[in-house]
């Protein structure tokens, strides 16, 4: 069974930091990529960061909104991957989510960003 | 940054209506477009992939059209579990952008 689980999730006081972690199951991880996508409470969805196959050039990409401070990366041995997040703002409050090639979705963790 | 703009921004519906979503792009994106339907506290679900593929396991009253700028998803007869937001997505070029959705409410 095909599965995407998000963890890491809490809250965090701004200018703090925090890693989201995707664990996946069920498919063959290394040939995917991962998007990392949000919603904040009530809204849309916002596009976050991608980063593709290590076939396609593990190629990186960031929604303008995060760049600079959030990092996306993977540990294919581990079919797992990760959102570190590095100078957390209020407007960071969302729930996360982690989506393999836009298919297969986590169920999201919060992050909320308070003092 | 490609501005997807989806319209209307809530509908009504009853049962067994036809109901059509557009999503409009601020430049040519070719067949580039996801739609994903939402309900509330879940994860977004894909329905249809390169404008017009139906996802596996969707049913067949869902469908879309377009390519270039002007895109539109169709439910041939609405069913109550479809009552959802709809968002879609453009992956023509970085950065990924959605629109802002549309809301499928009961008339």
């Amino acid at each position: 069974e095909v599965e995407v689980v998000e963890s890491g999730g809490g809250v965090e006081q701004p200018g703090r930091s925090l890693r989201l972690s995707c664990k996946t199951s069920g498919f063959t991880f290394a040939d995917y990529a991962i998007s990392w996508v949000r919603q904040a409470p009530g809204k849309g969805l916002e596009w976050v960061g991608f980063i593709k196959s290590e076939a396609f050039g593990g190629t990186i990409e960031y929604a303008a909104s995060v760049k600079g401070r959030f990092t996306v990366s993977r540990d294919d041995s581990n079919s797992i991957a990760y959102l570190q997040m590095n100078s957390l703002k209020t407007e960071d409050t969302a729930v996360y989510y982690c989506t393999s090639s836009l298919g297969v979705w986590g169920q999201g963790t919060m992050v909320i960003v308070s003092s | 940054d490609i501005q997807m703009t989806q319209s209307p921004s809530s509908l009504s519906a009853s049962v067994g209506d036809r109901v059509t979503f557009t999503c409009r792009a601020s430049q040519g994106i070719r067949n580039d477009l996801v739609w994903f339907q939402q309900k509330p506290g879940k994860a977004p679900k894909r329905l249809i992939f390169a404008a017009s593929t139906l996802q596996s396991g969707v049913p067949s009253r869902f469908s879309g059209s377009g390519s270039g700028t002007e895109f539109t998803l169709t439910i041939s007869s609405v069913q109550p579990e479809d009552f959802a937001t709809y968002y879609c997505l453009q992956h023509n070029s970085y950065p990924y952008t959605f629109g802002q959705g549309t809301n499928l409410e009961i008339k």
